[in-house]
């Protein structure tokens, strides 16, 4: 199995901050890395697709960038509702993984 | 805007099967990989398996000896059980679509389901 590795584990930021989230794969990957956050009680949903493809409606604040085994995922100015847990996820391989997860708390 | 909706059995004994379907309204099987996750605090989010239109499966060679995914195009629907469950199981499973127009991600979720295994 491919092993996702997030880092930090966990972070404390102030609205406005410029935070960034690692994740690295324990294999190449190509451009399957995907990036998704998660608030209490709600299922995951997708922010990223394929390393750096923005969904709609996620802010421009948002951006990500990274190629075979380690990417980033960078949120230039946070927002109130930014505060969350962010996920990575590979599809390169099956059985598709997914990284530890980033705990992003209000300082 | 494609919804999943999930349901099956919240609580369950050790050696049950846990079963659970999720349909999909608004939008179409084909194009699409259908999948389950599960998430739980000691291991995180964990991909079960995956199905397509024509009936392909997919499985996490963790669970595969104990797993079962399978599809009705015509009601829309997809279904998991998983054999034997055991407290280990205890987790959110989630239905979930993966998308090959985006690399295989995870554009859709469904709410999820609590599902405990407790004697």
């Amino acid at each position: 199995d491919i092993q996702m590795t997030q880092s930090p584990s966990s972070l404390s930021a102030s609205v406005g901050d410029r935070v960034i989230v690692t994740c690295r794969a324990s294999q190449p990957i190509h451009i399957y890395l995907h990036w998704y956050h998660q608030k209490p009680g709600k299922a995951p949903k997708l922010l990223i697709d394929a390393t750096s493809t923005l969904q709609d409606g996620v802010p421009s604040t948002f951006s990500a960038s990274g190629s075979g085994t380690e990417f980033n995922l960078t949120i230039s100015s946070l927002q109130p509702d930014d505060f969350a847990t962010y996920y990575c996820q590979q599809s390169y391989n099956t059985p598709y993984t997914f990284g530890q997860g980033t705990k992003l708390e209000i300082k | 805007q494609v919804q999943l909706q999930q349901w099956g059995a919240g609580l369950l004994r050790p050696s049950e099967t846990l079963s659970l379907t999720c349909a999909v309204y608004g939008g179409s099987f084909s194009g699409y990989s259908w999948s389950w996750i599960r998430q739980s605090p000691e291991k995180g989010l964990e991909w079960i398996g995956e199905i397509n239109q024509s009936g392909s499966t997919n499985y996490n060679p963790s669970l595969k000896s104990r797993v079962i995914i399978s599809i009705d195009p015509s009601k829309n629907q997809f279904s998991l059980k998983l054999k034997s469950v055991a407290a280990a199981d205890t987790a959110v499973y989630y239905c979930a679509r993966m998308a090959v127009g985006s690399g295989w991600s995870i554009d859709s979720w469904g709410q999820g389901t609590l599902v405990i295994v407790s004697s």
